[in-house]
C-alpha cells in the first residue's frame, strides 16, 4: 500500500525555472527520502530527512518535513533538461530500512 | 566501487514458469532490499535480507522467494508466474540493515510475462 501521496502527479517547466513537489503521507515515520528514476530505470537517492529535522539541502535540492501535517516538499532551483524524470518521495517507519512509495511526480523540464 | 549489478536485465517468461533473479550490491553492502514497480502498483517492497537472514517481508504471495549468500549477493524466485507478475524488479543495497541507512539500486530487470 502507498505511504506518500505525491502532488502534483506530472509538472512541466521551464529550463531554469524552480520546480515544487509535495509529498503527504500518513502515518509517524523516522525518515522521508527522495528518489529520481529516469526512464523505468533505476532509482538515485537524492536527500535523506530525518523526522526531527525541518529542512535539508544538497546543491540545488531544498527538502523541507512538516511532521504536523504529515507533509513534504522538494523544491529542484534551477531546473535543466536532465532534471526530467520521476520523482518518488519515500518513507521509513520504525527501525527497518523498508522504503514505503508514494506514486511518483513526472517532472519535465523544457528547454 | 561498482554499483548494484542485477542479472539479467531483461527476461520474457510464458504463465506458469519460474524464473530466478540475481542481485549483486555494493562491495561491503550487507543489506539487500528487492522492491517490485508495475505501473498500476507503484514501488512495492518485497523482502530485505540483511547477513543471509530475511529481515522483512512485503505483501506478496508465497510465489516470492529470496534469499541471500554468504557474500551478500542476492536472489528472489517467482514460482508459476502470473501475467501481473510482469514489472520492472529493483535491488537496493546498503551497507548495513537500518532506517537511515542510504539504499543504492540497481537498474533492475525487466520481466514480462506472457
Amino acid at each position: 500500500s502507498q505511504q506518500g501521496e505525491e502532488d502534483p502527479q506530472a509538472l512541466s517547466i521551464q529550463e531554469g525555472e524552480n520546480a515544487t513537489m509535495n509529498c503527504s503521507y500518513k502515518t509517524s515515520i523516522n525518515n522521508l527520502q527522495w528518489y529520481r528514476q529516469n526512464s523505468g530505470r533505476g532509482l538515485v537517492h537524492l536527500i535523506l530527512i530525518r523526522s526531527n529535522e525541518r529542512e535539508k539541502h544538497s546543491g540545488r535540492l531544498r527538502v523541507t518535513l512538516d511532521t504536523s501535517k504529515k507533509s513534504s516538499s522538494l523544491l529542484i532551483t534551477a531546473s535543466r533538461a536532465a532534471d526530467t524524470a520521476s520523482y518518488f518521495c519515500a518513507t521509513v517507519t520504525g527501525a527497518n530500512s523498508k522504503l514505503t512509495f508514494g506514486k511518483g511526480i513526472t517532472l519535465s523540464v523544457r528547454p | 566501487k561498482a554499483g548494484v549489478t542485477q542479472t539479467p536485465r531483461y527476461l520474457i517468461k510464458t504463465r506458469g514458469q519460474q524464473v530466478t533473479l540475481s542481485c549483486s550490491p555494493i562491495s561491503g553492502h550487507r543489506s539487500v532490499s528487492w522492491y517490485q514497480q508495475t505501473p498500476g502498483q507503484g514501488l512495492q517492497f518485497l523482502f530485505e535480507y540483511f547477513s543471509e537472514t530475511q529481515r522483512n517481508k512485503g505483501n506478496f504471495p508465497g510465489r516470492f522467494s529470496g534469499r541471500q549468500f554468504s557474500n551478500s549477493r542476492s536472489e528472489m524466485n517467482v514460482s508459476t508466474l502470473e501475467l501481473g507478475d510482469s514489472a520492472l524488479y529493483l535491488c537496493a543495497s546498503s551497507t548495513l540493515a537500518g532506517a537511515l541507512e542510504t539504499q543504492y539500486f540497481g537498474p533492475g530487470t525487466r520481466l514480462l510475462v506472457l
